[in-house]
């Protein structure tokens, strides 16, 4: 049980372009879902909180326009990384946890996506 | 604010020698505990979490780990290591009624023959 399914595990893509990354929860409901940021050989870096039908919460310095996250049902998150630069290229995971009888769950990952900017 | 230590940046192994992974964190109140594990290019899968209750806690693939109030302390243990446990190690903290978790900087396990 507790599958986090993050979609694409890759990208390859332009300097410009804006990409979506999927987080859904296939088993159980997701009422908060969270997005990390990883580089390379350093631990997870939160970069927002949402719950189910809000806006999402951002960690300090992280751009809100430039990362884009829509929670709109118990099951689905997306990341969207707007105008996307090399600097953005990053390991990004998307967690979810959904809320339990001791008031927090333990998070579960997705596999992760890899985005590279060229 | 709470904070997670994770002394040790890596840590090499003999396969079937024993492991353990050090975690002291900082916190005001009683925490809730977590160690995940992460493969190269994955995302990171829960080992085993604290909440309450006995501090020596039981999960997956034969870790455990004790709970040490006095200490801030919470390490990862498994008696015998195979060489499908290299890997990187992280331990986390988090605050009652809330989600949100503080990882440590992870500890890279190496397995040797």
């Amino acid at each position: 049980g507790a599958v986090v399914s993050q979609h694409p595990s890759r990208v390859i893509c332009k300097s410009g372009t804006s990409v979506k990354i999927e987080c859904r929860s296939l088993d159980f409901q997701a009422t908060t879902m969270f997005w990390y940021r990883q580089f390379p050989k350093q631990s997870l870096m939160l970069m927002a909180t949402s719950n189910e039908g809000s806006k999402a919460t951002y960690e300090q310095g992280v751009e809100k326009d430039k990362f884009l996250i829509n929670h709109a049902s118990l099951t689905l998150s997306t990341l969207t990384v707007t105008s996307a630069h090399p600097e953005d290229s990053s390991f990004y995971i998307c967690s979810a946890s959904e809320q339990g009888a001791e008031g927090n769950q333990p998070q579960h990952f997705g596999d992760g996506t890899r985005l590279s900017i060229l | 604010a709470q904070s997670v230590t994770q002394p040790d940046i890596h840590i090499t192994v003999s396969e079937g020698a024993s492991l353990e992974l050090r975690c002291n964190y900082s916190y005001g109140a009683t925490p809730y505990l977590f160690w995940y594990v992460q493969s190269p290019g994955q995302g990171l899968q829960l080992l085993l979490k604290y909440f309450s209750g006995d501090t020596l806690v039981q999960g997956i693939k034969g870790f455990e780990a004790e709970f040490k109030r006095s200490q801030s302390s919470f390490n990862l243990r498994k008696p015998s290591v195979h060489w499908s446990d290299a890997a990187e190690y992280f331990c986390a903290v988090g605050a009652r009624g809330y989600s949100t978790l503080t990882f440590g900087k992870g500890t890279m396990l190496l397995v040797s023959p």
